[in-house]
C-alpha cells in the first residue's frame, strides 16, 4: 500500500536553530500538508498546498515557518529559528483529490527543541 | 472557531464487550472523518462519511453521521484488544478556503481492550 513518508523519525536540536522536515507524499496525490500534535494536546492544521503554493495557513504557521516542493517528489517544512513550544509531532500528509474523501498521513517527526 | 468534541476521553472494558464514542459540534462539516493512532504513529484513516444520516460498516465497526452533519459516532462491536488504540474524529470545514480545506480535530478517544 502506498505510504507517506517522513525523515527524520527524531529530531533534537537547540533553540534558534533551523530545522527542516522532510516528506515524500504518495506519488499521485496532489494535495499536500503539515499538521503537528503537541503531547497531550489536538492535532493542530499548519498549512495545505497544492500546485506549487501554498492555500491555507494556520494562525501557527507565522513567518519561522515555510514549505516547498523543490523537486517534485518531497515536500518540506522548514522552521528557520526553532522555539521550545515548537516541541511536537509534525505530520506530513497527502490526498488524491482535496482531503474530502481523507488523507494518507505519514509516521510523523518527532521534534524536540532544547 | 469550529470545535469537535469527543467523549468519553478514556475507555477501559473487556474482551467481548460494545461501545460507542461520540464527537460532537456545534458546527456542519462537509464530512467527517475517523482516524486511529497508535503512540508515536501518524493517524491512520477508518472511514469518512459525507451524507447526513449516513452509517458505514467497517467490520465490527459502525460509523454514523448525524443527519445535520454536526456530529458522528462509531460504535464497536465485541471489541478485541488490537482494538485498543486513540481513535480521533476530525471535520472538514465548510470555509471557503481553496478545494483542499483543513481538518479540525477533537482530542480523542483512547480505548483500552482488556484480554
Amino acid at each position: 500500500e502506498p505510504e507517506v513518508t517522513q525523515t527524520p523519525s527524531h529530531q533534537v536540536t537547540q533553540m534558534g536553530q533551523e530545522v527542516i522536515l522532510r516528506c515524500v507524499p504518495i506519488s499521485n496525490h496532489l494535495y499536500f500538508y503539515w499538521y503537528r500534535q503537541i503531547l497531550g494536546q489536538k492535532v493542530e492544521f499548519l498549512v495545505s498546498f497544492y500546485n506549487n503554493e501554498i492555500s491555507e495557513k494556520s494562525e501557527i504557521f507565522d513567518d519561522q515557518f515555510s514549505v516547498e516542493r523543490p523537486d517534485g517528489s518531497n515536500f518540506t517544512l522548514k522552521i528557520r529559528s526553532t522555539k521550545l513550544e515548537d516541541s511536537a509531532m509534525y505530520f506530513c500528509a497527502s490526498s488524491r483529490t482535496g482531503g474530502g474523501y481523507g488523507y494518507t498521513f505519514g509516521s510523523g517527526t518527532r521534534l524536540t527543541v532544547v | 472557531t469550529q470545535l469537535l468534541e469527543q467523549s468519553p476521553q478514556f475507555l477501559s472494558i473487556q474482551e467481548g464487550e460494545n461501545l460507542t464514542v461520540y464527537c460532537n459540534s456545534s458546527s456542519v462539516f462537509s464530512s467527517l472523518q475517523w482516524y486511529r493512532q497508535e503512540p508515536g504513529e501518524g493517524p491512520v484513516l477508518l472511514v469518512t462519511v459525507v451524507t447526513g444520516g449516513e452509517v458505514k460498516k467497517l467490520k465490527r465497526l459502525t460509523f454514523q453521521f448525524g443527519d445535520a452533519r454536526k456530529d458522528s459516532s462509531l460504535h464497536i462491536t465485541a471489541a478485541q484488544p488490537g482494538d485498543t488504540g486513540l481513535y480521533l474524529c476530525a471535520g472538514r470545514g465548510l470555509t471557503n478556503a481553496g478545494n483542499n480545506r483543513k481538518l479540525i480535530w477533537g482530542l480523542g478517544t483512547s480505548l483500552a481492550v482488556n484480554p
